[in-house]
């Protein structure tokens, strides 16, 4: 099985930069993906981890080292609709068929 | 529009009652997944099917069952229900790349 651990919630000023930590354990990594879901809505995909490393897509970046288990989400020029929860999710590879485990999600404010 | 879609948008109905909830994947895509969402918690994996075979179960009460058929929709069926199956349940879709990509979901309310 796996275990997902982001923080609940996080504050931050429009124009700042944000970073989402998450930590997991797996018996067998096979990818960490992160998503965004404003209240309501369905889950959008941002970005895809499966090597050490940095990812980047124009204000969004996501980092990931295997070795400690651990990824995290960077958030840059803060923008109001960027108010959302983040989730992020890990496939293990055990599982070839794609199935995803889901972390409870860290919701971001973001104030004027 | 992640090119997923689901009916219907929001369902009320009774305790005891039965429901279907329908999803079409991506065009292309093999892979259907059903998740649900109840106030407050995380995406929790119900249940995955690829090419119309079952493939991955998660935390799929036994009241819940789903199909997929041979065009790749897919149904899950909801029944005796209780007022704590209230939810959103989301349907998402994969194809070789296998990212998951969401519909916009079926808010379910049990009264």
């Amino acid at each position: 099985g796996q275990n997902i651990d982001q923080p609940t919630e996080m504050t931050a000023t429009e124009g700042a930069i944000v970073q989402i930590n998450c930590t997991y354990q797996t018996s067998g990594f096979n990818g960490l993906f992160w998503y965004q879901q404003h209240a309501g809505e369905a889950p959008t995909f941002l970005s895809y981890n499966v090597l050490d490393g940095l990812e980047e897509k124009g204000r969004f970046s996501s980092f990931l080292s295997r070795s400690k288990g651990y990824s995290y989400l960077l958030l840059k020029e803060l923008q109001m609709k960027d108010s959302a929860s983040y989730l992020c999710a890990v496939r293990d590879q055990s599982d070839s068929w794609g199935k995803l485990q889901f972390g409870a999600g860290t919701q971001v404010v973001v104030t004027p | 529009d992640s090119g997923v879609t689901q009916t219907p948008k929001h369902l009320i109905t009774a305790t005891g009652q039965r429901v279907t909830l329908r999803c079409s994947p991506r065009s292309g895509d093999l892979s259907v997944y059903w998740y649900q969402q109840s106030l407050d918690q995380g995406l929790q994996f119900l249940i995955q099917y690829y090419n119309g075979e079952e493939r991955a179960k998660g935390n799929i009460l036994e009241r819940f069952s789903a199909q997929q058929f041979p065009d790749l929709h897919s149904e899950l069926n909801l029944s005796s229900l209780e007022l704590g199956d209230s939810a959103l349940y989301f349907c998402a879709s994969s194809g070789s790349e296998e990212t998951q990509y969401f519909g916009p979901g079926t808010r379910l309310l049990v009264l």
